[in-house]
């Protein structure tokens, strides 16, 4: 199995309504990453956790990291039919050259 | 300036043709990266620079074949592909750690150029 696995594999919710997705890893990492992508297109960076960070907010995300559970959540409040996209966390393992990327959670907002 | 441009945005290659992805970005970063993604699968990691030194997958098959001509361009070079190759193949930049080694800041991709092997 792979480093950065997520759930929900798909979630739908309504226009407003908070979505969470949750990313556990395997290995000691450097920082993690969240992304989002349309359709198939190039993934857009939405936010960075460093190793020694817990919590860190841009906007309407959050996103937490749990070393100790290697864990981490992104929180996405308010959400918008815009937001409809898959969500990907990604990891850099210590000490080598390799982002690992979750299998993605592909959210969709309903108008 | 935080664009990283792929060409061609489509591609289609039979078994015998050789052809290049070209990627580039001019953001002054020093990483560079290839990844392949499959419909509804996460980007996979094909290859690195750093530096202009290259990093590899060693699970890549040698019909893959990367280059790096200055700091700025990256270009993937195809030859004698399979079927199974068809793909989203994407590229994205980031600024290297301190140590020269890709430490993972921030990647900035490319939309992808969507390739289909008959």
């Amino acid at each position: 199995s792979q480093q950065g696995e997520e759930d929900p594999q798909a979630l739908s919710i309504q226009e407003g309504e908070n979505a969470t997705m949750n990313c556990s890893y395997k290995t000691s990492i450097n920082n993690l990453q969240w992304y989002r992508q349309n359709s198939g297109r190039g993934l857009v960076h939405l936010i960075l956790i460093r190793s020694n960070e817990r919590e860190k907010h841009s906007g309407r995300l959050r996103v937490t990291l749990d070393t100790s559970k290697k864990s981490s959540s992104l929180l996405i409040t308010a959400s918008r039919a815009a937001d409809t996209a898959s969500y990907f966390c990604a990891t850099y393992t210590t000490g080598g050259f390799k982002t690992i990327f979750g299998a993605g959670t592909r959210l969709f907002v309903k108008a | 300036d935080t664009e990283v441009t792929q060409t061609p945005k489509h591609l289609v290659m039979g078994m015998t043709n050789k052809k290049s992805l070209k990627c580039e970005q001019h953001m002054g970063h020093r990483a560079m990266y290839w990844y392949k993604q499959k419909a509804k699968k996460p980007p996979e990691l094909m290859f690195v620079y750093s530096y202009e030194k290259l990093s590899i997958n060693e699970s890549v098959p040698s019909r893959f074949s990367p280059e790096c001509p200055n700091s700025s361009l990256l270009n993937l070079h195809l030859h004698a592909l399979q079927p199974e190759d068809s793909a989203l193949y994407l590229c994205a930049s980031s600024h290297p750690g301190l140590a020269g080694g890709p430490d993972q800041e921030t990647q900035y991709f490319g939309p992808g150029t969507r390739l289909l092997v008959l």
